[in-house]
């Protein structure tokens, strides 16, 4: 079975400091890794994906994650925060069989001024 | 933008009671979605649904959950008799189409109460 594991609950960090959201995955097949934000009172949100080619993905606000096969990680990063950031992280597996999203348990990012 | 909307936005009942929870996905969309957050536990995933059936369901999902496509907007998730440990965020999604390429939308989740 999938299962994802976020190691860091969380993550205080200054404002304009860059920040490291870890992910490690356990599956046996192909992977489909998916970060996810949940800002206050809001549902979920798609940041970035990695379905194949380049390993390093991006997306609009700044945020890149680099998918690791070896190391069966899918970190999240961001080189300078800023105050809007403060929200909840969520690495996701896509497993095809079922069509669905497990989940790790999520780090709170917490942007101080 | 569409976006997947859901209500009520807090659901409190008493244990044995049943609940309705009601979403509106996005309108071309044609897969849906339940997840859960028990408080300070994972995401988990309860059940798919396409083309009026369900597709996948967890072993969450027993004979109290049943789920409903009854108009051609409104996606419902009822549970029969709830349970304390029913408490939990409930999340609604849906995808254009199923498969790894194709996001999962969620809506900002109903709050179930049970006391």
């Amino acid at each position: 079975a999938q299962s994802v594991t976020q190691l860091d609950s969380q993550v205080p960090v200054f404002e304009e400091a860059p920040v490291e959201l870890r992910c490690n995955y356990s599956s046996s097949v192909s992977v489909y890794l998916f970060w996810y934000v949940q800002y206050p009172n809001q549902g979920l949100q798609l940041l970035l994906k990695y379905l194949s080619g380049s390993t390093l993905v991006e997306s609009i606000n700044g945020f890149e994650a680099e998918f690791n096969k070896s190391q069966t990680s899918f970190h999240l990063r961001k080189p300078s925060v800023h105050i809007s950031d403060t929200a909840e992280y969520f690495c996701a597996v896509y497993k095809a069989a079922g069509n669905k999203l497990t989940f790790g348990g999520g780090t709170r990012v917490l942007v101080k001024p | 933008e569409p976006e997947v909307t859901q209500t009520p936005s807090h659901q409190v009942t008493q244990m044995g009671q049943e609940v309705i929870l009601r979403c509106v996905p996005i309108s071309n969309h044609l897969y849906f979605y339940w997840y859960r957050q028990i408080l300070g536990q994972k995401v988990e995933f309860l059940v798919s649904f396409y083309n009026n059936e369900i597709s996948e369901k967890s072993e969450i999902f027993d004979d109290q959950f049943s789920v409903e496509r009854p108009d051609g907007s409104n996606f419902t998730l009822k549970i029969r008799s709830t349970k304390l440990e029913d408490s939990a965020m409930y999340f609604c999604a849906s995808s254009a189409m199923g498969g790894r390429g194709y996001e999962q939308y969620f809506g900002p989740g109903t709050r179930l109460t049970v006391t």
